[in-house]
């Protein structure tokens, strides 16, 4: 089965703070994707990347940049923590081909910005 | 742009019960379709993936069917249980995965 790993299941930061968020995943997948997750706005997508060293924004990228420098590695970077950036933020990975076609997420990180 | 809506948004139902979960999708042109369950502050976990050229897959005691040309899929929980309580989201994928809001499902013992 494929596994994605998100390094922190709780993280509690200061405003102003750089913040950093990982994700790595096992199975060689080309694509993966960073999502938060809010009471009544549901997923939205942040950014995502379809190879190493490439990235795209996604729904709501204001605040946030990515770094991809392996495949296996995907990481959310907050410039500058605020308030409003507390949240649940989840990882995914899909791969291409036929049967790659499905997403597996992590178990997510819960972040508090105070 | 894609909607994706789920009804109902919560479901209380007594153990042993068979459910029916739905979710609709506004365009019809999507390469797969995905359930997945969120046990409350987790992340969210894979049930069924159908791909668009499939009408329904089956895991267990879940059985997902999909109507790509009625923009329409089921989700069929049989003989429910306690542990099966948690949010359950219907996804599309286009070029990107578009989301239900979720149901909400509380089997009661």
């Amino acid at each position: 089965d494929v596994k994605v790993t998100q390094s922190s299941r709780y993280l509690v930061k200061r405003t102003g703070e750089k913040v950093f968020l990982e994700c790595v995943q096992d199975m060689d997948h080309e694509n993966m994707f960073w999502y938060r997750q809010d009471p009544g706005l549901g997923l939205r997508l942040i950014y995502f990347s379809y190879d190493v060293k490439m990235k795209e924004k996604g729904d709501i990228p204001e605040g946030y940049s990515v770094s991809r420098e392996k495949k296996e590695r995907f990481s959310l970077i907050l410039e500058s923590a605020s308030t409003n950036q507390t949240s649940m933020y989840l990882c995914a990975s899909r791969g291409t081909g036929p049967s790659n076609y499905g997403y597996t997420f992590g178990s997510g990180t819960r972040l508090t910005v105070v | 742009k894609q909607e994706v809506t789920q009804i109902p948004a919560a479901l209380s139902v007594p153990e042993g019960e068979n459910l029916v979960l739905n979710c609709s999708f506004t365009d019809s042109a999507i390469y797969n379709l995905q359930w997945f369950r969120q046990d409350p502050g987790k992340g969210l976990t894979s049930l069924l993936l159908i791909q668009s050229s499939q009408r329904e897959q089956t895991s267990g005691r879940l059985n997902a069917s999909l109507d790509k040309s009625s923009g329409r899929s089921t989700l069929y929980i049989a003989a429910s249980q306690p542990g099966d309580s948690a949010t359950y989201l219907c996804a599309v994928t286009q070029n990107k995965l578009v989301f239900g809001a979720g149901t909400i499902l509380r089997v009661k013992s």
